[in-house]
């Protein structure tokens, strides 16, 4: 049981190129999230899925688009980097408890350098 | 809107010596309420939770209560040691019906034990 994994851990683009980072979690979750982890500022929720097939924006959504194909992935893409994206990114996973609280499992976070 | 503040760091402090983190929210409703930490170099770990108003959240030694009156949810720890060295983050959640249930994290709070 692995729980959240991400891919890849480090990373540095350039301005201008675009990659994906992967999200996969073996939870069988409904809900997960990518977030951006800046100094100073917490993490900031960048769009977020509620189920396989369905994608939505959170408070940053600006510059990235997202996938769910699959229930266990989450899909986070940027395809013009620019050095305003230069942060560090994790995924989270949920699902609804017993006891209606949203407990969220993070994944171990990329560090993404835009140059 | 919903928002968390906590106190700024770093914060140093002797091994064993007493801890307090401040947190307070703003929220619509009645959120639940968490602490992360952020080990060095890896991703977040919920430390404890709280789900309504006097409920007192505790794990390893930490423990903070909702405390509806005051709209707060103070992180403390009788006696630190160097393993607890890390950040801290204090988060609400929404409602699921409300960004899938993001979360809303604080700015973060490092703290240093030293032996």
């Amino acid at each position: 049981n692995a729980g959240v994994t991400q891919t890849p851990k480090f990373r540095v683009l350039k301005t201008g190129q675009s990659m994906t980072l992967l999200c996969a979690q073996d939870m069988n979750h409904e809900y997960m999230y990518w977030y951006r982890q800046d100094p100073g500022m917490g993490l900031r929720l960048i769009h977020y899925s509620v189920g396989e097939g369905t994608t939505a924006k959170g408070e940053v959504p600006d510059g990235y688009n997202v996938s769910r194909l699959k229930k266990q992935n989450f899909l986070l893409g940027l395809e013009s980097a620019a050095p305003s994206q230069t942060s560090v990114y994790f995924c989270a996973s949920s699902s609804l408890t017993s006891r209606g609280y949203n407990e969220q499992f993070f994944g171990p976070g990329t560090r993404l350098t835009v140059l | 809107g919903d928002s968390v503040t906590q106190m700024e760091g770093p914060v140093t402090l002797s091994e064993e010596a007493f801890l307090t983190i401040n947190c307070t929210y703003t929220a619509t409703g009645y959120p639940s309420l968490f602490w992360y930490v952020q080990y060095p170099g890896e991703g977040l770990q919920l430390l404890l939770k709280a789900t309504k108003a006097d409920d007192k959240g505790s794990n390893k030694g930490f423990e903070a209560t909702y405390r509806k009156e005051t709209t707060s949810f103070h992180l403390e720890k009788g006696s630190v040691q160097v393993s607890d060295s890390a950040v801290y983050f204090c988060a609400l959640s929404l409602p699921f019906y409300n960004q899938g249930g993001k979360l809303i994290f604080g700015q973060g709070t490092e703290l240093s034990v030293k032996p």
